[in-house]
């Protein structure tokens, strides 16, 4: 079993809809997680990090956190055809990262 | 606030040569990443330093590669006698090392083209 594992898409969706990404962790250790946008051809930019169970709100975007299901999701409020990136998840660790593929957005006008 | 910069920005070389790229942290950040990203891919973990000793290496990191981070700053990871495999966007990450969460902010990225 992959340490971390999504779905790689592409999710496809309306503007101004709701993308909802997904994110499933092995390590039931993980305590906090951060996700990453990354567009292509570019590097990984942090974009939100969660350390609590619950929700986590950063204006359009908000982190979910369910240590029971070892399930992290980040939903995307008002989607912006520049929102359209992949999107990284990754357990918070001191000594690296491990990354799932990613999912890719898509965001239609 | 200067981020994380890297250099080369692009390299293409014949197999067999060797290669060096050049990283330098976010001021002020004991640690230091390399990863590693094909297409299609998550990057994939290389190394890491926390000032300038290198903590761990993953099994990625073939008797080919070598990095350094001599004065606990800027890092070099070097490629000898380059493969075709070895094309792929080569990352550097820094992180302050210390606090509650240990969030990683990358630089651009070298990407390698092996011919």
């Amino acid at each position: 079993q992959k340490e971390v594992e999504q779905n790689s898409g592409p999710l496809s969706v309306p503007e101004g809809a709701i993308a909802s990404l997904n994110c499933t962790y092995s390590d039931r250790g993980s305590q906090s997680f951060f996700w990453y946008r990354q567009y292509s051809g570019k590097s990984p930019e942090l974009i939100m990090s969660i350390y609590s169970n619950g929700d986590k709100e950063d204006g359009r975007f908000t982190a979910q956190l369910n240590k029971a299901s070892q399930y992290v999701s980040l939903l995307i409020r008002d989607s912006q055809p520049s929102d359209s990136a992949t999107y990284l998840c990754a357990p918070d660790r001191p000594d690296k990262l491990i990354f799932g593929t990613g999912t890719r957005l898509q965001v239609f006008p | 606030d200067t981020g994380v910069s890297q250099d080369p920005r692009h390299k293409i070389t014949k197999r067999g040569q060797n290669v060096t790229f050049r990283c330098d942290p976010i001021s002020e950040h004991n640690r230091l990443y390399w990863y590693r990203q094909t297409l299609g891919q998550g990057p994939e973990f290389l190394t890491y330093f926390q000032n300038e000793a290198q903590l761990e290496k993953s099994r990625l990191l073939s008797d080919r590669f070598s990095a350094e981070r001599p004065k606990g700053s800027f890092s070099t990871l070097e490629i000898q006698r380059t493969e075709q495999g070895d094309s792929a966007m080569y990352l550097c990450a820094s992180s302050p090392g210390t606090g509650e969460l240990g969030e990683q902010y990358f630089g651009p990225g070298t990407r390698l083209t092996v011919t």
